[in-house]
């Protein structure tokens, strides 16, 4: 049963420190986004990979956010240094491209204190 | 900014009834699509319905599509107490800018 596993599903940690979510998009799928959801901003698209190449990163606060593919069968999400509005769930999803379905994993909760 | 709109906010009704939902966007799209996610969860694809396309079926899902209002709509027939959830449109635009951007959801409760 293919699915996309993201990981860790909830982590606390304090005001400052770095921050690493990972996804495992769905073997073949060559599209990768990063959503970041809260009750206020709802569903923010954060950053959009396609082939392992940022397409679109708009959506992400440069100065303490990046995002990477280091290879196929990994996503990551960096935050350094981390604050407490960056408390939230992370959802990673992959595809075949933005005219198809895309599959969202169980997200990450990350809570900054 | 949000691509897809999502109305009403919040949707509640007893199990049996129909529920709809709307969505308007604000540029050309290639194709519309909506999930639904439980509390908590992450979300599930639904149906997409493409640009060309004005109405597509899925159980007991209903899609709709007016281009010419840049809108979409879901029905829900014979709602369960299942289906509570929150329901998303997330639109791909036809011009390359932002892609796969979801609105604000319609949260639905169905009453046993």
């Amino acid at each position: 049963d293919a699915r996309v596993t993201q990981t860790p599903r909830d982590k606390v940690t304090e005001m400052g420190q770095e921050v690493t979510m990972r996804c495992q998009p769905i073997l073949g799928h060559n599209t990768v986004f990063w959503y970041r959801q809260t009750m206020m901003q709802g569903l923010e698209l954060l950053a959009y990979f396609r082939n392992r190449a940022p397409l679109d990163d708009s959506g992400m606060p440069k100065d303490r956010f990046s995002a990477e593919m280091p290879d196929a069968t990994l996503a990551t999400l960096k935050i350094q240094p981390s604050e407490p509005r960056d408390s939230a769930v992370y959802f990673c999803a992959s595809g075949l491209g933005t005219a198809t379905e895309a599959f969202f994993g169980q997200g990450t909760r990350l809570t900054v204190v | 900014s949000q691509q897809g709109e999502e109305d009403p906010q919040a949707l509640s009704i007893q199990e049996g009834e129909n529920a709809t939902m709307n969505c308007s966007y604000k540029t050309s799209i290639n194709n519309l699509q909506w999930y639904r996610q439980n509390s908590g969860r992450g979300l599930v694809h639904l149906i997409l319905i493409r640009s060309n396309e004005r109405e597509k079926h899925s159980g007991r899902l209903r899609v709709t599509l007016d281009t010419s209002k840049k809108s979409s709509s879901l029905l829900i027939t014979a709602s369960r107490a299942a289906d509570t959830a929150s329901y998303f449109c997330a639109t791909d635009e036809a011009n390359y800018g932002q892609n796969f951007v979801f609105g604000p959801g319609t949260r639905l409760s169905v009453l046993p």
